[in-house]
Protein backbone atom coordinates (compact mmCIF):
# COMPACT_ATOMS: atom_id res chain seq x y z
CA UNK A 1 0.00 0.00 0.00
CA UNK A 2 1.12 3.80 -0.60
CA UNK A 3 3.23 4.76 1.90
CA UNK A 4 2.61 8.74 3.68
CA UNK A 5 3.32 11.67 0.96
CA UNK A 6 4.60 14.96 2.15
CA UNK A 7 4.73 17.86 -0.33
CA UNK A 8 7.13 19.08 -1.20
CA UNK A 9 10.24 17.86 -0.26
CA UNK A 10 12.36 20.96 -0.42
CA UNK A 11 11.73 24.74 0.03
CA UNK A 12 12.91 27.81 0.53
CA UNK A 13 11.60 30.78 1.65
CA UNK A 14 12.36 34.31 2.88
CA UNK A 15 11.44 35.77 6.47
CA UNK A 16 8.26 37.09 7.45
CA UNK A 17 6.45 35.01 4.42
CA UNK A 18 4.08 32.19 5.14
CA UNK A 19 4.33 28.59 3.97
CA UNK A 20 1.80 25.44 3.77
CA UNK A 21 3.00 22.07 4.07
CA UNK A 22 0.99 18.66 2.88
CA UNK A 23 0.71 15.28 4.61
CA UNK A 24 -1.27 12.32 2.68
CA UNK A 25 -1.86 9.49 5.23
CA UNK A 26 -1.74 6.11 4.99
CA UNK A 27 -5.28 5.07 3.41
CA UNK A 28 -7.26 4.00 6.45
CA UNK A 29 -5.57 5.88 8.71
CA UNK A 30 -7.59 8.89 10.25
CA UNK A 31 -4.96 10.27 12.85
CA UNK A 32 -2.25 12.87 11.16
CA UNK A 33 0.36 13.78 13.55
CA UNK A 34 3.35 16.68 12.55
CA UNK A 35 6.80 16.83 14.10
CA UNK A 36 9.40 19.36 13.36
CA UNK A 37 13.27 17.87 13.19
CA UNK A 38 16.12 20.44 14.22
CA UNK A 39 19.81 19.65 15.40
CA UNK A 40 19.25 22.15 18.39
CA UNK A 41 15.52 20.79 19.73
CA UNK A 42 15.69 17.41 17.79
CA UNK A 43 12.26 16.02 17.28
CA UNK A 44 9.25 17.76 18.92
CA UNK A 45 5.71 17.30 18.36
CA UNK A 46 3.51 20.02 17.09
CA UNK A 47 0.11 18.97 16.83
CA UNK A 48 -2.12 15.93 15.74
CA UNK A 49 -5.11 15.80 14.20
CA UNK A 50 -8.00 13.19 14.17
CA UNK A 51 -11.43 12.89 12.06
CA UNK A 52 -10.31 16.42 11.04
CA UNK A 53 -10.47 17.54 14.89
CA UNK A 54 -6.86 19.05 16.35
CA UNK A 55 -6.35 16.87 19.72
CA UNK A 56 -3.67 17.57 20.72
CA UNK A 57 -1.27 20.57 20.36
CA UNK A 58 2.89 21.05 21.03
CA UNK A 59 4.30 23.86 22.34
CA UNK A 60 4.87 26.16 19.69
CA UNK A 61 3.98 29.81 18.92
CA UNK A 62 0.32 30.20 17.00
CA UNK A 63 2.17 31.17 13.72
CA UNK A 64 2.00 27.11 13.82
CA UNK A 65 -1.27 26.15 12.55
CA UNK A 66 -2.43 22.90 10.91
CA UNK A 67 -5.89 21.43 9.49
CA UNK A 68 -7.63 17.48 8.70
CA UNK A 69 -9.71 17.23 5.16
CA UNK A 70 -12.27 14.96 5.33
CA UNK A 71 -10.37 12.68 3.57
CA UNK A 72 -8.00 12.86 6.14
CA UNK A 73 -5.31 14.71 4.31
CA UNK A 74 -3.52 17.19 6.42
CA UNK A 75 -1.93 20.68 5.93
CA UNK A 76 0.06 22.41 8.75
CA UNK A 77 0.56 26.30 7.92
CA UNK A 78 3.42 28.65 9.58
CA UNK A 79 3.12 32.43 9.11
CA UNK A 80 5.31 34.83 9.57
CA UNK A 81 8.29 32.65 8.96
CA UNK A 82 11.43 33.31 11.43
CA UNK A 83 15.14 31.95 10.60
CA UNK A 84 14.44 29.37 13.36
CA UNK A 85 11.54 27.79 10.98
CA UNK A 86 13.98 26.46 9.25
CA UNK A 87 13.61 22.50 9.74
CA UNK A 88 12.89 19.05 8.68
CA UNK A 89 8.61 18.74 9.28
CA UNK A 90 7.62 15.37 9.65
CA UNK A 91 4.25 13.73 9.28
CA UNK A 92 2.75 10.31 10.81
CA UNK A 93 -0.17 8.45 10.12
CA UNK A 94 -1.51 6.01 12.59
CA UNK A 95 -4.36 3.83 13.38
CA UNK A 96 -4.60 6.01 16.70
CA UNK A 97 -4.79 3.03 18.78
CA UNK A 98 -2.45 2.32 21.67
CA UNK A 99 -0.14 -0.65 20.44
CA UNK A 100 0.30 0.83 16.91
CA UNK A 101 3.01 2.05 15.67
CA UNK A 102 3.35 5.72 13.32
CA UNK A 103 4.56 5.14 9.88
CA UNK A 104 6.13 8.47 8.75
CA UNK A 105 6.50 10.67 5.65
CA UNK A 106 10.19 11.83 3.96
CA UNK A 107 9.76 15.13 5.24
CA UNK A 108 9.60 18.93 3.66
CA UNK A 109 13.09 20.37 4.55
CA UNK A 110 12.01 23.84 5.01
CA UNK A 111 14.70 26.82 4.98
CA UNK A 112 14.00 30.22 5.66
CA UNK A 113 16.23 32.74 4.58
CA UNK B 1 10.46 18.94 25.95
CA UNK B 2 12.29 15.68 25.49
CA UNK B 3 11.45 12.76 27.85
CA UNK B 4 13.57 10.48 26.46
CA UNK B 5 17.47 10.23 26.67
CA UNK B 6 19.49 7.87 24.79
CA UNK B 7 22.80 6.91 25.71
CA UNK B 8 25.25 6.71 23.96
CA UNK B 9 24.72 9.97 21.84
CA UNK B 10 27.30 8.11 19.19
CA UNK B 11 28.14 4.65 18.30
CA UNK B 12 30.79 3.10 16.57
CA UNK B 13 31.27 -0.54 15.79
CA UNK B 14 32.80 -3.27 13.51
CA UNK B 15 30.29 -5.39 10.99
CA UNK B 16 29.24 -8.46 12.53
CA UNK B 17 29.52 -7.04 16.29
CA UNK B 18 26.45 -6.24 18.55
CA UNK B 19 24.76 -2.81 18.87
CA UNK B 20 22.99 -1.74 22.18
CA UNK B 21 21.12 1.53 22.64
CA UNK B 22 19.78 2.95 25.76
CA UNK B 23 16.95 5.03 26.24
CA UNK B 24 15.49 6.38 29.50
CA UNK B 25 12.05 8.49 29.85
CA UNK B 26 10.38 10.20 33.01
CA UNK B 27 6.33 9.60 33.36
CA UNK B 28 4.92 6.57 32.82
CA UNK B 29 3.71 5.01 29.28
CA UNK B 30 1.65 3.53 27.27
CA UNK B 31 4.23 2.23 25.37
CA UNK B 32 7.56 2.35 24.02
CA UNK B 33 8.56 2.46 20.59
CA UNK B 34 12.03 2.49 18.39
CA UNK B 35 12.78 4.43 15.44
CA UNK B 36 15.56 4.42 13.05
CA UNK B 37 16.31 7.25 10.97
CA UNK B 38 18.80 7.41 7.52
CA UNK B 39 20.11 10.79 6.81
CA UNK B 40 17.69 13.32 7.73
CA UNK B 41 14.68 11.19 5.90
CA UNK B 42 11.93 9.81 7.41
CA UNK B 43 12.04 7.78 10.48
CA UNK B 44 11.11 4.20 10.42
CA UNK B 45 9.09 2.10 12.79
CA UNK B 46 11.00 -0.91 14.04
CA UNK B 47 9.34 -2.10 16.74
CA UNK B 48 7.22 -1.38 19.97
CA UNK B 49 6.43 -2.68 23.37
CA UNK B 50 3.96 -2.35 25.69
CA UNK B 51 3.97 -1.22 28.97
CA UNK B 52 3.46 -4.72 30.26
CA UNK B 53 5.89 -6.29 28.38
CA UNK B 54 9.34 -6.75 29.11
CA UNK B 55 11.26 -8.05 26.16
CA UNK B 56 10.47 -8.50 22.28
CA UNK B 57 12.18 -10.06 19.36
CA UNK B 58 11.81 -8.73 15.35
CA UNK B 59 14.68 -10.01 13.57
CA UNK B 60 17.66 -9.21 14.46
CA UNK B 61 16.53 -6.60 17.38
CA UNK B 62 15.65 -7.31 20.86
CA UNK B 63 13.96 -4.30 22.86
CA UNK B 64 13.76 -4.40 26.57
CA UNK B 65 11.64 -2.46 28.71
CA UNK B 66 12.06 -1.94 32.47
CA UNK B 67 9.30 0.49 33.79
CA UNK B 68 10.20 0.68 37.39
CA UNK B 69 13.78 2.15 36.04
CA UNK B 70 12.06 3.93 33.28
CA UNK B 71 14.45 2.43 30.97
CA UNK B 72 14.27 0.56 27.59
CA UNK B 73 17.35 -1.03 25.70
CA UNK B 74 17.42 -1.88 21.85
CA UNK B 75 20.48 -4.94 20.81
CA UNK B 76 20.81 -5.06 17.04
CA UNK B 77 22.90 -8.03 16.65
CA UNK B 78 25.15 -9.28 13.34
CA UNK B 79 25.34 -5.20 12.72
CA UNK B 80 25.42 -4.53 9.20
CA UNK B 81 26.77 -2.04 7.34
CA UNK B 82 23.33 -1.16 6.03
CA UNK B 83 22.93 -0.50 9.80
CA UNK B 84 24.29 2.77 10.00
CA UNK B 85 21.77 5.59 10.85
CA UNK B 86 20.32 7.09 13.80
CA UNK B 87 17.55 5.02 16.52
CA UNK B 88 15.40 6.85 18.60
CA UNK B 89 13.57 6.13 21.21
CA UNK B 90 9.85 7.55 21.78
CA UNK B 91 7.48 6.96 24.27
CA UNK B 92 3.58 6.97 23.98
CA UNK B 93 1.65 8.22 27.34
CA UNK B 94 -2.07 8.63 25.61
CA UNK B 95 -3.87 10.78 27.51
CA UNK B 96 -7.93 12.15 26.49
CA UNK B 97 -8.09 9.25 23.67
CA UNK B 98 -4.55 11.42 21.71
CA UNK B 99 -1.80 9.86 21.20
CA UNK B 100 1.33 11.93 21.09
CA UNK B 101 5.09 10.45 20.12
CA UNK B 102 7.84 11.87 22.58
CA UNK B 103 11.10 11.32 21.22
CA UNK B 104 14.56 11.41 22.63
CA UNK B 105 17.87 13.07 21.09
CA UNK B 106 18.71 9.45 19.55
CA UNK B 107 21.92 7.83 19.26
CA UNK B 108 24.37 7.93 15.96
CA UNK B 109 25.01 4.61 15.11
CA UNK B 110 27.79 3.90 12.74
CA UNK B 111 28.82 0.42 11.24
CA UNK B 112 32.40 0.51 10.03
CA UNK B 113 32.22 -2.44 6.89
Amino acid sequence: KAGVTQTPRYLIKTRGQQVTLSCSPISGHRSVSWYQQTPGQGLQFLFEYFSETQRNKGNFPGRFSGRQFSNSRSEMNVSTLELGDSALYLCASSLARAGHGYTFGSGTRLTVV
Amino acid sequence: SQQGEEDPQALSIQEGENATMNCSYKTSINNLQWYRQNSGRGLVHLILIRSNEREKHSGRLRVTLDTSKKSSSLLITASRAADTASYFCATVFSGAGSYQLTFGKGTKLSVIP
